[in-house]
Parts: structure tokens; C-alpha cells; sequence
């Protein structure tokens, strides 16, 4: 079955790098995304990866794919202390409309 | 990029009323669409998945006498929350991908608080 696990916390100063973790069970899955959830808001796609991608790299943002170790990791250049957010790392397996499958969030506050 | 519309934002109602909520993808069209409900501080549980002129798939758990989905056109779908209580308390979201393999998009998720 899927399970997704992130830690629940991580806090960093402006300015420096964050790296966020997720590890994920199912070895088939297909898409890998990341969402940032605000205080009373919903989810908000970041980015994501396919599974035969290793990396990824959308300005700040920078994503690690380990398939062998079912490992992803969203990497936040330079953060801000507008990326104070929960970050959820999600997995969908297989093709067509298949469920989704959250982590637990990760909640990054960003220390000024 | 991808919009998906959600009204009410937030929600207040006495126990026993029922509550609608709409979910609308505002510049691509989603013949499937998905519910989601998030409890304070805990990750998203899917609820049940919306099709377009068909019924819903519900997740095990979830009532599907009590948590009413219409999805009655490719932009629209529904949520109906009927003879609401405390317990039904909760951050509601739904979600639409224009295409299989398009990644999903959220609405701002509805607040629903039952008195």
C-alpha cells in the first residue's frame, strides 16, 4: 500500500537553504509532487517530478528524486520568510485518475 | 495555469442543516474532480472521487448518504454536507487535473464549523 512520511517540522534563517524530505513506500509510483499549504488556505502545486527523473530545478526550487532509496526532497534556495508554509510531498501511482496519496506536511518556519 | 474555484470559503451552520459546497475548474474542463478533508494539523484524507455524469467513488469510511457529490457538468462539482454535526467540523478541498496526466490543482478549501 502507499504511505508517505515527512517530518513534521523544520526551521531555518532567512537567507539559508531549507531541504524538506519525504520517503514514500510504492516503488510504481509515477508522479511525485510537492504542494505548500498557507494558514487557512488550500494546497498550491509547487512542482513535481516524473518517476524516471532524477532531478529538477524551477528557479528556487530545486527537486531530488532517489528511486532506489524512495526518497524525494524539495530544496529552497535563499529562503524567505514567505515560504513560511506547510509543505506536503504527495505520490500518485499508476496511470489514468488513481488516487493520490499525501504525506503528513512539513510545517518550515522561516526565522528572520 | 489551472484555477480551481471553491465557494463558500468558509462556513458556519447550525447541527442538523445540510451544507452545499462547489467546487468549479475556472479555464480547462475536468471530468474528474476529487473531495478531499484535512482535520487541524493532519495531512489530507480522500473522501471520494467526483466523475462527470456519473456516480461518485467513495473512499471506505466515508457515507456516501451523508456527503452528497453531483458532478452534473465538466467545470462543476458539488459537495453536499446533509444533517450536518459538530463532528462534520472540518477544512473541506476538492481538486480537478485537466487531463490524466495533468497534476491536480486545489480550490482554497472550504471551512465548515457546525454549531
Amino acid at each position: 500500500g502507499e504511505d508517505v512520511e515527512q517530518s513534521l517540522f523544520l526551521s531555518v534563517r532567512e537567507g539559508d537553504s531549507s531541504v524538506i524530505n519525504c520517503t514514500y513506500t510504492d516503488s510504481s509510483s509515477t508522479y511525485l509532487y510537492w504542494y505548500k499549504q498557507e494558514p487557512g488556505a488550500g494546497l498550491q502545486l509547487l512542482t513535481y517530478i516524473f518517476s524516471n527523473m532524477d532531478m529538477k530545478q524551477d528557479q528556487r526550487l530545486t527537486v531530488l528524486l532517489n528511486k532506489k532509496d524512495k526518497h524525494l526532497s524539495l530544496r529552497i534556495a535563499d529562503t524567505q520568510t514567505g515560504d513560511s508554509a506547510i509543505y506536503f510531498c504527495a505520490e500518485r501511482v499508476g496511470g489514468g485518475y488513481q488516487k493520490v496519496t499525501f504525506g503528513t506536511g512539513t510545517k518550515l518556519q522561516v526565522i528572520p | 495555469g489551472a484555477v480551481v474555484s471553491q465557494h463558500p470559503s468558509w462556513v458556519i451552520c447550525k447541527s442538523g442543516t445540510s451544507v452545499k459546497i462547489e467546487c468549479r475548474s475556472l479555464d480547462f474542463q475536468a471530468t474528474t474532480m476529487f473531495w478531499y478533508r484535512q482535520f487541524p494539523k493532519q495531512s489530507l484524507m480522500l473522501m471520494a472521487t467526483s466523475n462527470e455524469g456519473s456516480k461518485a467513488t467513495y473512499e471506505q469510511g466515508v457515507e456516501k448518504d451523508k456527503f452528497l457529490i453531483n458532478h452534473a457538468s465538466l467545470t462543476l462539482s458539488t459537495l453536499t454536507v446533509t444533517s450536518a454535526h459538530p463532528e462534520d467540523s472540518s477544512f473541506y478541498i476538492c481538486s480537478a487535473a485537466g487531463t490524466q496526466n495533468s497534476p491536480l490543482h486545489f480550490g482554497n478549501g472550504t471551512r465548515l464549523t457546525v454549531t
